[in-house]
């Protein structure tokens, strides 16, 4: 059982938009930044958005994110079959004293 | 170009040890935090352990506290993660990954870039 709560599976079709969530509590989401991972299959997680909202170099500006209270949003527009991955919310937590991530969810482009 | 390349990982027996290593390259690596992260077959990523660039301070999941030891060499530009009793449910693949940040373990930090992973089995 993950600390941070996402949808196991969800799917759209093409350059359509796709929300994930990642749902928390007031000792990580409410209180620390999120940060969101993409692994596509067989490769290593990479970095997708940061703090919450900001999109590292190099990322496509399709993808974006947002929070509100302990729920935290993944965004992503313009659907393409490349964006077929798993992905994962993390954040610190204040309670564990450790950083922890969502079960991931998978994305499945139709 | 920032590379993180894991080695150590392979079979070992229930309550066995292993220490696994991640060579870095391609930036200031005592500048850094780093962290080992892990992903049990088929299942989601779980954070282990976290380390400062110094070496000075070091964090641990309660789920490997008191049997895994985070370190680093930074004049070899090396991290390693010594696991000590070992047990079936450490069965993973290991990642090590770079804080964003900076020197000191950031809660909130991002790891920038990962390495491509050292599976480890734990079975008799």
């Amino acid at each position: 059982q993950s600390v941070l709560t996402q949808p196991p599976s969800v799917s759209e079709a093409p350059r359509q938009r796709v929300t994930i969530s990642c749902s928390g509590s007031s000792s990580n989401i409410g209180n620390n930044a999120v940060n969101w991972y993409q692994q596509l299959p067989g490769k290593a997680p990479k970095l997708l958005i940061y703090y919450d909202d900001l999109l590292p170099s190099g990322v496509s500006d399709r993808f974006s994110g947002s929070k509100s209270g302990t729920s935290a949003s993944l965004a992503i527009s313009g659907l393409q079959s490349e964006d077929e991955a798993d992905y994962y919310c993390a954040a610190w937590d204040d309670s564990l004293n450790g950083r922890v991530f969502g079960g991931g969810t998978k994305l499945t482009v139709l | 170009e920032v590379q993180l390349l894991e080695s150590g990982g392979g079979l070992v027996q229930p309550g066995g040890s292993l220490r696994l290593s991640c060579a870095a390259s391609g930036f200031t690596f005592s500048s850094y935090a780093m962290s080992w992260v892990r992903q049990a077959p088929g299942k989601g990523l779980e954070w282990v352990s976290a380390i400062s660039g110094s070496g000075g301070s070091t964090y641990y999941a309660d789920s490997v506290k008191g049997r895994f030891t985070i370190s680093r060499d930074n004049s070899k530009n090396t991290l390693y993660l010594q696991m000590n009793s070992l047990r079936a449910e450490d069965t993973a693949v290991y990642y090590c990954a770079k804080d964003q940040a900076g020197i000191v373990v950031v809660p909130a930090a991002p790891w920038d870039y990962w390495g491509q992973g050292t599976l480890v089995t734990v079975s008799s």
